[in-house]
């Protein structure tokens, strides 16, 4: 069965600190792993995007890391600010019938 | 540019009705899909469409109709709701399934009692 696991579940950084989130998955075949920002009460926004052969991507302060051989990603967040709150949820989606496989999201608390 | 919008936001339905909710996009998206979200669990795929006239099944689809008459439009139907099916609803499009960003609505909180 696909599956997609997250950790950790909740973290909680000051201001200013990087933090860096972590996501798993044995969804096969594979065909893109994605990186969505949720806030409270929205729908998820895409932050990364990245294919097989792409190892890193990165959108402003946010760089993703894909190794597909180990089928790990990573997300990391520099100089975090305190509308980085919110919860960061790991997407694979499979090749072929493209079902996309969600993982259950890291919540991200930035305090001041 | 709206982008995708949901209607309605909210809503509360006794065991048995039914109802319908609408996603609309205007980013001309030849892909749409319907999720659900519940606490502690990931997004589920509902349904999705490939395009006008076209739908099929994703991961949790009992219980759940889907139309797509119009590219536009894609409408998530409940013929007797269960309280199984309290959630939180969100549409999505793209342009392509295979690798172009998925723009979400900003979902409808479903509470069926």
């Amino acid at each position: 069965k696909n599956q997609v696991e997250q950790s950790p579940q909740s973290l909680i950084i000051l201001e200013g600190k990087n933090c860096t989130l972590q996501c798993n998955y044995t969804v096969s075949p594979f065909s893109n792993l994605r990186w969505y920002k949720q806030d409270t009460g929205r729908g998820p926004v895409s932050l990364t995007i990245m294919t097989f052969s792409e190892n890193t991507k990165s959108n402003g302060r946010y760089t993703a890391t894909l190794d597909a051989d180990t089928k790990q990603s990573s997300l990391h967040i520099t100089a975090s600010q305190l509308s980085d709150s919110a919860s960061y949820i790991c997407v694979v989606i499979s090749g072929g019938s493209y079902i996309p496989t969600f993982g259950r999201g890291t919540s991200l608390i930035v305090h001041p | 540019n709206a982008g995708v919008t949901q209607t309605p936001k909210f809503r509360v339905l006794k065991t048995g009705q039914s109802m319908t909710l609408l996603c609309a996009q205007d980013m001309n998206h030849e892909y749409m899909y319907w999720y659900r979200q519940d606490p502690g669990m990931g997004l589920r795929l509902i349904h999705y469409s490939v395009g006008e006239g076209t739908t099929a099944k994703g991961e949790v689809p009992d219980g759940y109709n889907v139309s797509r008459l119009k590219k536009q439009n894609f409408l998530l139907g409940l013929e007797s709701a269960a309280p199984s099916q309290t959630s939180v609803y969100f549409c999505a499009s793209s342009n392509r399934v295979s690798t172009d960003t998925q723009y979400f609505g900003p979902g409808t909180r479903l509470t069926v009692l």
